[in-house]
């Protein structure tokens, strides 16, 4: 059973603050991991696709880390704003075997900006 | 290029009945997952299809649960004789066939909300 972990489990910011929150994840047989942000009643829309150790990546205002040795990644996000309310999935891609890429989720970190 | 499409978006069925799920994938993808999150819990991998191919279904129930992905048309999730505990969101992500890699970017649908009476 893989666990992939997420904390804090909800977050409560105001408007303009910068936040951070964690990814764990096996760190043997990694190949890759995703984060995802899930609005209500929307469909959950990739953020980034991280597969080296070391790896930095972003987009806008969030940018993403990533360290495969000690297995966690962390995701910011730069003064926060109302509109990035959503829940924060990470999701772990084992090495394939035959299985290919299914994604093991965490339970998310809950992302509420008040303005 | 449309996104992912589910239908129905909501489906109510009585216990025992079934409940057929259809995903149509993103224009030039070739691989849909489904997962399931139940009340109160994450999103759960259930199955791993390609073009007529079921790749991985070892995160779906053994009985009354099966996938498909024909040629043509939609992948069909179909759970047979449904029971309360079938009451979750299902989605259906699909990805597109990149040569030596196996962690694309997935991109989801809207979901079907499925509730038993």
């Amino acid at each position: 059973i893989l666990n992939v972990e997420q904390s804090p489990q909800s977050l409560h910011v105001q408007e303009g603050d910068s936040t951070n929150f964690t990814c764990s994840f096996p760190s043997s047989n990694f190949y890759a991991l995703h984060w995802y942000r899930w609005e209500t009643a929307k469909s959950p829309e990739a953020l980034f696709v991280m597969t080296l150790n070391g790896d930095e990546k972003k987009k806008g205002r969030i940018s993403a880390t990533l360290n495969t040795k000690e297995g966690y990644s962390y995701l910011y996000i730069k003064g926060s704003q109302p509109e990035d309310s959503a829940t924060y999935l990470c999701a772990f891609i084992k090495a394939p075997e035959t299985s290919g890429s299914r994604l093991t989720f965490g339970e998310g970190t809950q992302l509420t900006v008040n303005p | 290029n449309a996104g992912v499409m589910q239908n129905p978006r909501h489906l109510v069925r009585r216990r025992g009945q079934e409940a057929r799920l259809r995903c149509s994938p993103m224009k030039g993808h070739s691989h849909v997952y489904w997962y399931r999150q139940l009340p109160e819990e994450g999103l759960k991998f259930m199955v791993y299809l390609q073009k007529e191919n079921i790749i991985d279904e070892s995160g779906m129930p053994k009985e009354r649960f099966s996938a498909e992905f024909p040629k043509e048309g939609p992948s069909i999730l179909r759970i047979q004789q449904v029971v309360r505990g079938d009451s979750a969101a299902y989605f259906c992500a699909s990805s597109p066939r990149l040569a030596g890699t196996s962690y694309n970017e997935q991109f989801f649908g809207p979901g079907t909300r499925l509730t038993v009476l």
